[in-house]
């Protein structure tokens, strides 16, 4: 499973955009990029998912770059209630043929008035 | 609209009793998952079901089993907990093996073993 590095931590201004970089050097030919968000006490929460290039939805945006080593979420305008952690996955189809996420440390971002 | 819904919420147990962790889902999912987070980790996937009647072990299946008992509900066993299981349990499902939506996750429960 390829392994992923992100920012132990981010601080933001209320209304700034921040944008979260994760890397992932060794991913496969097969594998999608899928961000999620984690409220305390709270199971994660699907934000955005995508292959190559760029992936917006209403939530935030993904840019993926050619090579597809790293990837970075953009999280327009964050409020307070963004505060929480942010996790990069990178899924791989194992020998069974079934589809498993792991999740890193993840990013705490932290938002201030 | 309940979406995954995991009981019980919170549980303590002694060093060597058993018990079982209930997830149930109402989207119709295929896939099932059981996940476990430790304080300041990431969550660890312990055991999936890829579809109804299938199950698979995970990153961290030592200690532990499940059932796929239909395909609304997957439950996870303990059966002689230990306090390396003090942790919070995390159900999720998705529609197929590649979700394009992702997981959904339940709201997780909250195991001590003392």
């Amino acid at each position: 499973l390829a392994k992923t590095t992100q920012p132990i931590s981010m601080d933001s201004y209320e209304g700034q955009e921040v944008n979260i970089t994760c890397s992932h050097n060794n991913i496969a030919t097969n594998d999608y990029i899928t961000w999620y968000q984690q409220f305390p006490s709270q199971g994660p929460r699907f934000i955005i998912q995508g292959y190559k290039t760029k992936v917006t939805n209403e939530v935030a945006s993904l840019f993926i770059p050619a090579d597809r080593k790293s990837s970075t979420l953009s999280l327009p305008r964050v409020s307070l209630s963004d505060t929480a952690v942010y996790y990069c996955l990178v899924g791989a189809l194992s020998g069974a043929g079934s589809y498993q996420l792991t999740f890193g440390k993840g990013t705490k971002l932290s938002v201030i008035p | 609209n309940a979406g995954v819904t995991q009981t019980p919420k919170f549980q303590v147990l002694k060093t060597g009793q058993s018990m079982t962790l209930q997830c149930a889902q109402d989207m119709n999912h295929n896939s099932m998952y059981w996940y476990r987070q430790d304080p300041g980790m990431g969550l660890r996937l312990i055991y999936y079901s890829a579809s109804e009647g299938t199950t698979d072990k995970g990153e961290v299946p030592n200690g532990y089993n499940v059932s796929r008992l239909n395909k609304r509900e997957f439950s996870l066993r303990l059966e002689s907990a230990a306090p390396s299981q003090t942790s919070v349990y995390f159900c999720a499902s998705s529609e197929s093996f590649t979700p394009v939506y992702g997981y959904t996750f339940g709201s997780g429960t909250r195991l001590t073993v003392v």
